[in-house]
């Protein structure tokens, strides 16, 4: 089975900064996806970045973007200029590219999440 | 607009009582899914469907039940068996969405209920 860890309960960053939110994870599979959501007070989880671990290019969007090392299983997102609007829980979550791998449901397995504050 | 609505947003229920969670989609999506999100902690799966009339237990589906009978809905009941049901709960379909040059499919996840147990 897979799993997912963020080792970051909480973190902060000034306004206008960068700041680097960390996720490690487990998996056997050579191909699969990995994600970062944004749940904001609201708690309404959206989507902010996807990355195809078949693909060596970093994907970016935005203020938004990752590292993701595919032999160390990190995947760490950068927000760069961060603004207040940035403030949420984020979460990272791992699924795999086949449906008869583990569940066979595309399930996305998350991290427990890491609360960012953003000081202005 | 196309999306996933959940209803209600506040639910409160007393101990032994059966609760049903609503969930419903008009993106046209073939696969639904239940998470469960406690403090601390990530979504965990509790019911997934894939198709109309067909669905599968998560990781968390004991004391839980769900129906697929429209392609639209999938409900959540929440049985007296579930012995900590406190908790917010997430309904997420799967679908296609267009990008800049592949179509990709991902969850897209409706505002959630926070269910309380008195």
């Amino acid at each position: 089975a897979q799993t997912v860890t963020q080792s970051q309960p909480e973190m902060s960053v000034q306004e206008a900064e960068t700041v680097t939110l960390s996720c490690t994870y487990d998996t056997s599979e050579s191909d699969y996806y990995l994600f970062w959501y944004k749940q904001p007070p609201s708690r309404q989880m959206i989507l902010v970045i996807r990355q195809e671990a078949y693909k060596q290019q970093n994907a970016t969007e935005n203020r938004f973007s990752v590292n993701f090392q595919k032999a160390a299983k990190s995947f760490s997102l950068k927000i760069s200029d961060s603004q207040l609007g940035d403030a949420a829980m984020y979460f990272c979550a791992y699924r795999s590219v086949t449906a008869y791998s583990g569940a066979g449901s595309y399930q996305l397995t998350f991290g427990k999440g890491t609360k960012l504050s953003v000081i202005p | 607009d196309g999306g996933i609505t959940q209803s209600p947003k506040y639910l409160f229920r007393k101990e032994g009582q059966n609760v049903t969670l609503s969930c419903e989609q008009n993106l046209n999506h073939d696969a639904m899914y239940w998470y469960r999100q406690d403090p601390g902690q990530g979504l965990r799966l509790i019911y997934y469907s894939q198709i109309v009339n067909d669905f599968q237990k998560g990781d968390i589906a004991e004391g839980y039940s769900v129906s697929r009978e429209k392609k639209e809905s999938f409900p959540l009941t929440v049985t007296s068996a579930q012995k900590n049901p406190t908790a917010f709960y997430l309904c997420a379909s799967k679908g296609l969405t267009e990008g800049a040059n592949s179509f990709r499919d991902e969850q897209f996840f409706g505002p959630g209920t926070r269910l309380t147990v008195l």
